[in-house]
């Protein structure tokens, strides 16, 4: 079975600090690729990052970082320097041979960035 | 480069009824995916079309449905609404689909079932 555990309903943080959301996932598939993706109010959800399971390397891009970690099986979003515009709800999302063309969505983090 | 379009934004239905959304991918993806977001839930697949042809589905009752066009535009209809089909639903489109791939996400239908 596939599974990913977003244990942070909700985050508050004031405008300037750095947040860390968690991503927890299981999966018994060798090949797997992991997604964060943002849904802010409007109601789209916008894809942000993909890395798929023998691809290690942490990412940057501009505020955003993802840590990936198959040891402990997560894959954790940083926001440095946040933004009132980085409020939204993250999902991250696992999509893997054994699920088909399923893609698995976490429960969701909202985060609130306040001014 | 247009978006991926739903419609209509927002609806209103009575239990018992059918309802039928509508979603027009990004030109030239042909891999349609359509999926429900709830509080409770969260977000859960329905199904994926690529081709005119439904090539996965998640675990809901035969009661919702879709299909897909020659020109990739995807409907998805539910039948015989019941109160607890009040969502978001969600259409995404791909170039190919399949695992690993990218969605683009439109905006969403949002159904109130009284």
């Amino acid at each position: 079975a596939q599974k990913v555990t977003q244990a942070q309903t909700e985050i508050s943080v004031v405008e300037k600090e750095d947040v860390t959301l968690d991503c927890v996932y299981e999966t018994r598939d060798t090949t797997y690729y992991l997604f964060w993706y943002k849904q802010p109010p409007s109601g789209e959800l916008v894809f942000l990052i993909r890395r798929n399971s023998f691809d290690e390397q942490n990412e940057i891009s501009g505020r955003y970082s993802w840590n990936f970690q198959k040891s402990t099986s997560s894959f954790n979003f940083t926001i440095t320097a946040s933004q009132v515009v980085d409020s939204a709800v993250y999902f991250c999302a696992l999509s893997g041979v054994t699920g088909g063309f399923k893609t698995i969505f976490g429960a969701g983090t909202r985060l609130f960035v306040k001014a | 480069k247009a978006g991926v379009t739903q419609t209509p934004r927002y609806l209103i239905k009575t239990r018992g009824q059918q309802v039928t959304l509508s979603c027009s991918p990004i030109s030239g993806h042909r891999s349609v995916s359509w999926y429900q977001q709830t509080p409770g839930q969260g977000l859960q697949f329905l199904f994926e079309y690529f081709s005119e042809t439904q090539r996965n589905k998640g675990n809901f009752p035969g009661r919702f449905s879709g299909r897909q066009f020659s020109n990739s535009r995807s409907e998805m209809n539910v039948s015989t609404l019941e109160l607890g089909d009040s969502a978001l639903y969600l259409c995404a489109s791909s170039p190919l689909g399949g695992v690993g791939t990218e969605a683009f996400f439109g905006q969403g239908t949002r159904l109130t079932v009284v």
